[in-house]
């Protein structure tokens, strides 16, 4: 079957970095995709990484591994703003989104 | 770029009545758009995926005659809650992706059903 994993609930400190990890089995593969959602919002687009490696956008980089099927987000100087859920998500072979549960990260001052 | 607008925001409606929320791409075309629905602290679960100018496809355990959906043109799509019950009170939110299968998905910003 299709899945994907992710850690519940992370919870780090302001100014500093956290590793949110996913990892996924999917029918296929067409690239793996993180949203943030803040609570109450809709989700709001971050990356996506189809290419095994490192994509940096500013604070936020995110890295895959097509043959260990996982994928990491890494957020860098963390704000209060920051604490949301983030949620992976892998694309399979028909282009349906497979979506985890989310990682909730809090952050504390 | 890639804005998705979604309306209403919010609805509060008797039990019974039908309640429609539009979901509109302001920038880009979108030939396919997607319906979710989230309960509160559980994740995202696909309602519906439709294809301007066909049927929608539903997921397995959604009742295609109570959610409605009309994806008429490239830039609006529309969901009709047929005769709301208060279980079916929940943040529904769509997206929107342009002609490619692998573009990413943009949402709107949701809109939350009470049904009293």
């Amino acid at each position: 079957g299709q899945n994907i994993d992710q850690p519940t609930e992370m919870t780090a400190t302001e100014g500093a970095i956290v590793q949110i990890n996913c990892t996924y089995q999917t029918s296929g593969f067409n690239g793996l995709f993180w949203y943030q959602q803040h609570a109450g919002e809709a989700p709001t687009f971050l990356s996506y990484n189809v290419l095994d490696g490192l994509e940096e956008k500013g604070r936020f980089s995110s890295f895959l591994s097509r043959s260990k099927g996982y994928s990491y987000l890494l957020l860098k100087e963390l704000q209060m703003k920051d604490s949301a859920s983030y949620l992976c998500a892998a694309m399979d072979s028909n282009y349906q989104l497979i979506w985890g549960a989310g990682t909730k990260l809090i952050i504390k001052p | 770029g890639a804005v998705v607008s979604q309306h209403p925001s919010w609805v509060i409606c008797k039990s019974g009545t039908s309640v429609k929320i539009e979901c509109r791409s302001l920038d880009f075309q979108a030939t396919t758009m997607f319906w979710y629905r989230q309960f509160p602290k559980q994740s995202l679960m696909l309602m519906a995926t439709s294809n301007e100018g066909s049927k929608a496809t539903y997921e397995q355990g959604v009742e295609k005659d109570k959610f409605l959906i009309n994806h008429a043109s490239l830039t609006l799509s529309t969901l009709t809650v047929t005769s709301a019950h208060p279980e079916d009170s929940s943040f529904y939110i769509c997206s929107a992706r342009g002609g490619s299968p692998q573009e990413t998905q943009y949402f709107g910003p949701g809109t939350r059903l009470l049904v009293l």
